[in-house]
């Protein structure tokens, strides 16, 4: 079975702090997918990154980064300098390939204050 | 904006009546998924279509089911409703089924509140 872990239910910065979310998977699949979502109070599910399980490279887009790692079943998610818009809840998601559905972790609610 | 619109925004009802939600996928995407998002249970899986035909089910309750038309769109039926339903229902499209994956981009939901 699939599983995904957000143990961190909320966590509260300052604006322009680096903060990192932490997402551990489990799975069986030998290849599988890793994504994260950002939900706003607006309710709507943000698409922000996927990666593939072959493919530990980490990125950079931006303000945000990722870091992969597949010997400890990793996928964090990293904010620098965060602004208040970044406020929002996070979810980290996993897919095998046999077919298509995304199974979320609880999801990780980010405040940032001024 | 996905390119995924789903109505309505907000639904009220009471309970053991039935609803229908609707979803119309982004151009091009075959696929579409439905998620429940409660409190207790979190983001759920529910039910995938591709071109029309069902291809997966995941935590779905006999009480609903769903469609995907030809021209694409789809639809959740939900009835003999329980407050335990109150939900953000979330519809998803991607352009395939399985094998080769692609990412799921989300409609902005549909809040039904059962009373």
């Amino acid at each position: 079975a699939q599983k995904v872990t957000q143990a961190q239910t909320e966590i509260s910065v300052v604006e322009k702090e680096d903060v990192t979310l932490d997402c551990v998977y489990e799975t069986r699949d030998t290849t599988y997918y890793l994504f994260w979502y950002k939900q706003p109070p607006s309710g709507e599910l943000v698409f922000l990154i996927r990666r593939n399980s072959f493919d530990e490279q980490n990125e950079i887009s931006g303000r945000y980064s990722w870091n992969f790692q597949k010997s400890t079943s990793s996928f964090n998610f990293t904010i620098t300098a965060s602004q208040v818009v970044d406020s929002a809840v996070y979810f980290c998601a996993l897919s095998g390939t046999g077919f298509q559905k995304l199974v979320f972790g609880t999801g990780t609610r980010l405040l940032v204050s001024p | 904006d996905s390119g995924v619109t789903q109505t309505p925004k907000h639904l009220i009802t009471a309970t053991g009546q039935r609803v229908t939600l609707r979803c119309s996928p982004r151009s091009g995407d075959l696929s579409v998924y439905w998620y429940q998002q409660s409190l207790d249970q979190g983001l759920q899986f529910l039910i995938q279509y591709y071109n029309g035909e069902e291809r997966a089910k995941g935590n779905i309750l006999e009480r609903f089911s769903a469609q995907q038309f030809p021209d694409l769109h789809s639809e959740l039926n939900l009835s003999s409703l329980e407050l335990g339903d109150s939900a953000l229902y979330f519809c998803a499209s991607s352009v395939v089924a399985s094998g080769r994956f692609d990412t799921q981009y989300f409609g902005p939901g549909t809040r039904l509140t059962v009373l």
